[in-house]
């Protein structure tokens, strides 16, 4: 079962400028991770973050955690034309192992 | 880094037709591989997670006679779609975990149309 909703459903920015994207769930997690997919291919990780994190950064990337308010952001900075892609973000549990559950996911175009 | 290679990356088959999809972890051994479903525009559905040597684990509402896991090397598992259907129309994708704690590796799916 999908736990994730991820806002928007939808984001059509110019290049150069920031793309924020946002991610709730609902349960207990030991991590939240970000996934890119593009079209018709398989998901690229991109980070994780572990419950006990506030706040990670690689590269252009700035994910934030708050537990307790169950949500995390994925912030892409200086946006490119290649960032053109669906974000997904997924969380494992407790007692889940590996097994993680998805969010919605945002469809990010970047127009140049 | 770890590669995952899914294959066939695209299918097209006859109604009633059987289709098997392998998954297959190219630079570590995978004690386990999960098994997801993909409609259009949506997010990714567990199917059923994929344990080396023993019985698959199935979704709740995931038929498991009607999707097979074979998960018989700790580099290969194999999701075969018996007796498809147009409504199993849809983008299929493995990922398989290494080493403990570490994020999961994806194959690039398979499409499988069904006509």
């Amino acid at each position: 079962s999908q736990q994730g909703e991820e806002d928007p459903q939808a984001l059509s920015i110019q290049e150069g400028e920031n793309a924020t994207m946002n991610c709730s769930y609902k349960t207990s997690i030991n991590n939240l991770q970000w996934y890119r997919q593009n079209s018709g291919r398989g998901l690229v990780h991109l980070i994780l973050i572990r419950s006990n994190e506030r706040e990670k950064h690689s590269g252009r990337l700035r994910v934030t955690l708050d537990t307790s308010k169950k949500s995390s952001s994925l912030l892409i900075t200086a946006s490119r034309a290649a960032d053109t892609a669906s974000y997904f973000c997924a969380t494992d549990g407790e007692t889940s192992g590996s097994r993680l559950t998805f969010g919605e996911g945002t469809q990010l175009t970047v127009n140049p | 880094g770890a590669v995952v290679s899914q294959h066939p990356s695209w299918v097209i088959c006859k109604s009633g037709t059987s289709v098997k999809i392998e998954c297959r972890s190219l630079d570590f051994q995978a004690t386990t591989m999960f098994w997801y479903r993909q409609f259009p525009k949506q997010s990714l559905m567990l199917m059923a997670t994929s344990n080396e040597g023993s019985k698959a684990t199935y979704e709740q509402g995931v038929e498991k006679d009607k999707f097979l896991i074979n998960h018989a090397s700790l580099t290969l598992s194999t999701l075969t779609v018996t007796s498809a259907h147009p409504e199993d129309s849809s983008f299929y994708i493995c990922s398989a975990a290494g080493a403990v704690n570490s994020p999961l590796h994806f194959g690039n799916g398979t499409r499988l149309t069904v006509t």
